[in-house]
C-alpha cells in the first residue's frame, strides 16, 4: 500500500517569502499526484495534479510542483506568499484499486499560516 | 465546482443513535467517495461507490455503511454513533479525462457524537 509523507506539521511565513512544501511517497507503481488546498472552514480544493510529461506543474494561484521520480518526492512550491494563502495544504497519491475505482492516500497535511 | 451537496452540514447527536449523511451529484459520475478528516490524519478513505448498487470498503470502513440506489445520491450511515466518529466527513466524485482521473470534494459535513 502506499503512503504519503508531508515532513512539515506547520509552516510560519512572512509575506513575500518564497515556499516550499515537502511531499514525498511510497509507492513502486506509476504514480498520479496531486497538491489539494483547505482555507479555514472550506472544503479541499484542488491545487495541481501531475499525470505524466513535464515534471514540473504548474497550478492556480502561482503555486508549482516537481516531480522528482528519483526522491519520490512531489514538493510544492510558491516564490512569494501572501496572507491568503493561509491554509492547510495536502499532498496525495493516486491509484487504480482492484474494483476499478481510483483511490487517493493523503498525507497528513501542512498548515501554512503567513504574517502580514 | 463539482455540483456536489452535502445534507447536513452540521449534526450534533448522541452515542448510540444512528445517523445518516448524504451526498448528492449533479454531474453523473460513476465514482463516488467518503473520508472523514481528522487533525493530524488528514483525510482517510471510509467507503467509496463505483457505481449503482456497487460499493467497497475504504482505510476506516469499521462502524460504517454505505447505499447508493442511484447515480446522483451516496448516503453514509454511521450504525450507531460513538465519540471517535466526530469527524469533518467530505464526499467526493471523480471526473475523467481520459486515463486522468481526478477527485473533486464537496463542502463537508461537521459531525459532533456527544
Amino acid at each position: 500500500a502506499q503512503s504519503v509523507s508531508q515532513h512539515n506539521h506547520h509552516v510560519i511565513l512572512s509575506e513575500a517569502a518564497s515556499l516550499e512544501l515537502g511531499c514525498n511517497y511510497s509507492y513502486g507503481g506509476t504514480v498520479n499526484l496531486f497538491w489539494y488546498v483547505q482555507y479555514p472552514g472550506q472544503h479541499l480544493q484542488l491545487l495541481l495534479k501531475y499525470f505524466s510529461g513535464d515534471p514540473l506543474v504548474k497550478g492556480i494561484k502561482g503555486f508549482e510542483a516537481e516531480f522528482i521520480k528519483s526522491k519520490f518526492s512531489f514538493n510544492l512550491r510558491k516564490p512569494s506568499v501572501q496572507w491568503s494563502d493561509t491554509a492547510e495544504y495536502f499532498c496525495a497519491v493516486g491509484s487504480n484499486s482492484g474494483a476499478g475505482s481510483y483511490q487517493l492516500t493523503f498525507g497528513k497535511g501542512t498548515k501554512l499560516s503567513v504574517i502580514p | 465546482d463539482a455540483g456536489i451537496t452535502q445534507s447536513p452540514r452540521h449534526k450534533v447527536t448522541e452515542t448510540g443513535t444512528p445517523v445518516t449523511l448524504r451526498c448528492h451529484q449533479t454531474e453523473n459520475h460513476r465514482y463516488m467517495y467518503w473520508y472523514r478528516q481528522d487533525p493530524g490524519h488528514g483525510l482517510r478513505l471510509i467507503h467509496y461507490s463505483y457505481g449503482v448498487k456497487d460499493t467497497d470498503k475504504g482505510e476506516v470502513s469499521d462502524g460504517y455503511s454505505v447505499s447508493r440506489s442511484k447515480t446522483e445520491d451516496f448516503l453514509l450511515t454511521l450504525e450507531s454513533a460513538t465519540s471517535s466518529q466526530t469527524s469533518v466527513y467530505f464526499c467526493a466524485i471523480s471526473r475523467s479525462t481520459g486515463s486522468e482521473e481526478t477527485q473533486y470534494f464537496g463542502p463537508g459535513t461537521r459531525l459532533l457524537v456527544l
